[in-house]
């Protein structure tokens, strides 16, 4: 089981928006920045949010990131059919010891 | 352009070690860090660790402690991750990432993963 709890699967028809939340506690989402991965089919994962909302050069503005509390919510508007994908959420967990990145479970997105 | 170029594809069997490099390309080396983090077929992103490119601090996550061993080669702007004792369930995708952060005596902090490469096909079988 993932730290971070994301929904297994969301669709949503062609230029429909979706959203997938990423939720966690103080100790991860609660106290540090989300950043969001994409992962196509065969393929490296892919930053596409950080810093909660900040977009990598190139990244369209399709894609939106927000945070609020201990959880998280990544956005896509305009849905291609390109944007099939797997995507995932992360964070730093903080604990006394020492911290470790930790991710989250993983969404697959379906356009339909 | 930044890149991470990694090594090719290993078939090792159970009780061996492998190592996985990472050559870095397009920015100062020594100013980030790498994640290693792979992925088991159908499976989700695991971590396993960080090493930073200045001065060669670590963080393993704890399942890996005593198990891997990560270092970076600043000659020839590589990073490289080794994985002792493999067992079956090693068999994955490993990648590498550009990582920022840091360590202080006390704790580490880690940053987002911004360029990653293409991953290293590990297979673990007798």
């Amino acid at each position: 089981q993932s730290v971070l709890t994301q929904p297994p699967s969301v669709s949503a028809a062609p230029g429909q928006k979706v959203t997938i939340s990423c939720s966690g506690s103080s100790s991860n989402i609660g106290n540090n920045y989300v950043s969001w991965y994409q992962q196509l089919p065969g393929t490296a994962p892919k930053l596409l949010i950080y810093d909660n909302n900040k977009r990598p050069s190139g990244i369209p503005d399709r894609f939106s990131g927000s945070k609020s509390g201990t959880s998280a919510t990544l956005g896509i508007s305009g849905l291609q059919t390109g944007d099939e994908a797997d995507y995932y959420c992360g964070t730093w967990h903080s604990s006394l010891s020492s911290g470790h990145w930790v991710f989250g479970g993983g969404t697959k997105l379906t356009v339909l | 352009q930044v890149q991470l170029v990694q090594s090719g594809a290993e078939v090792k069997k159970p009780g061996a070690s492998v190592k996985v490099s990472c050559k870095a390309s397009g920015y100062t080396f020594t100013s980030s860090g790498f994640s290693w983090v792979r992925q088991a077929p159908g499976q989700g992103l695991e971590w396993m660790g960080w090493i930073s490119a200045y001065n060669d601090n670590t963080n393993y996550a704890q399942r890996f402690q005593g198990r891997v061993t990560m270092t970076t080669d600043t000659s020839t702007s590589t990073a490289y991750m080794e994985l002792r004792s493999l067992r079956s369930d090693d068999t994955a995708v490993y990648f590498c990432a550009r990582t920022g952060g840091y360590c202080s005596s006390i704790n580490c902090y880690n940053d987002y993963m911004d360029v990653w490469g293409k991953g290293t096909t590990v297979t673990v079988s007798s």
